[in-house]
């Protein structure tokens, strides 16, 4: 158990489908990641959440639309996706927006979207 | 800008050889850096870390890394590697402020019976 909880953890969609993402963490940190994971590539942030405000948006195409409604909770709304947005969507989450030494990043373990 | 370099896609090892997963890294200011396994089908998790201190840090399964400031390399290593060390393993550093954590490419580690 690793305190941060994603689903689904498979999701299947086609190209005009509307679908969202869950991340609930159970640590009571203040922030929250979205990262992208895809074959032989570095991971990717996409969107970074502290106390509920988006600090960060790493240039994602707006049919990626994230949502936190509170500090526990984070959503990824996809609509129109591509299929090169087939991925594994990896959430995390840390104490505050400063990650700090002792307190890394904590990952969910992923959904694995594929985009048909 | 601050960069973690994996040079090795994979590494290959027999059960019960040492190993060792290269790991390279430039950042502003004294670096922080950590180690994170991908198990199949899950989210990384925590390995270890390098604050402060002595260049040995020892984590979790036995897996320890070695913290070197002059060739700026945090390369990870275990004495004897097991089957269910296969795995990807990322390298990551944090710079001074806290506000950058950068995961290198991964190196998937096969350790065959």
């Amino acid at each position: 158990e690793t305190g941060v909880t994603q689903t689904p953890r498979h999701l299947v969609m086609g190209m005009t489908n509307k679908k969202s993402l869950k991340c609930e963490q159970h640590l009571g940190h203040n922030a929250m990641y979205w990262y992208k994971q895809s074959a032989k590539k570095p991971l990717e942030l996409m969107f970074v959440y502290s106390l509920e405000e988006r600090v960060e948006n790493n240039s994602v195409p707006s049919r990626f639309s994230p949502e936190c409604p509170n500090s526990s909770h984070l959503f990824l709304h996809l609509h129109t996706l591509q299929p090169e947005d087939s991925a594994l969507y990896l959430c995390a989450s840390s104490q505050d927006r400063i990650v700090h030494p002792n307190s890394p990043l904590h990952f969910g373990n992923g959904t694995r979207l594929t985009v048909t | 800008a601050q960069s973690v370099a994996q040079p090795e896609d994979q590494v290959n090892v027999a059960e019960g050889n040492p190993l060792t997963v290269k790991c390279t890294y430039s950042v502003s200011g004294n670096p922080y850096l950590f180690w994170y396994v991908q198990y199949p089908n899950r989210g990384l998790q925590f390995l270890l870390k390098y604050i402060t201190g002595d260049n040995l840090v020892k984590g979790s399964y036995g897996f320890e890394a070695e913290f070197n400031k002059s060739q700026t390399s945090f390369h990870l290593k275990k004495p004897s590697a097991l089957v269910s060390d296969s795995a990807l393993y990322f390298c990551a550093v944090l710079n001074n402020a806290g506000n950058m954590l950068t995961f290198g490419g991964g190196t998937r580690l096969m350790v065959k019976p």
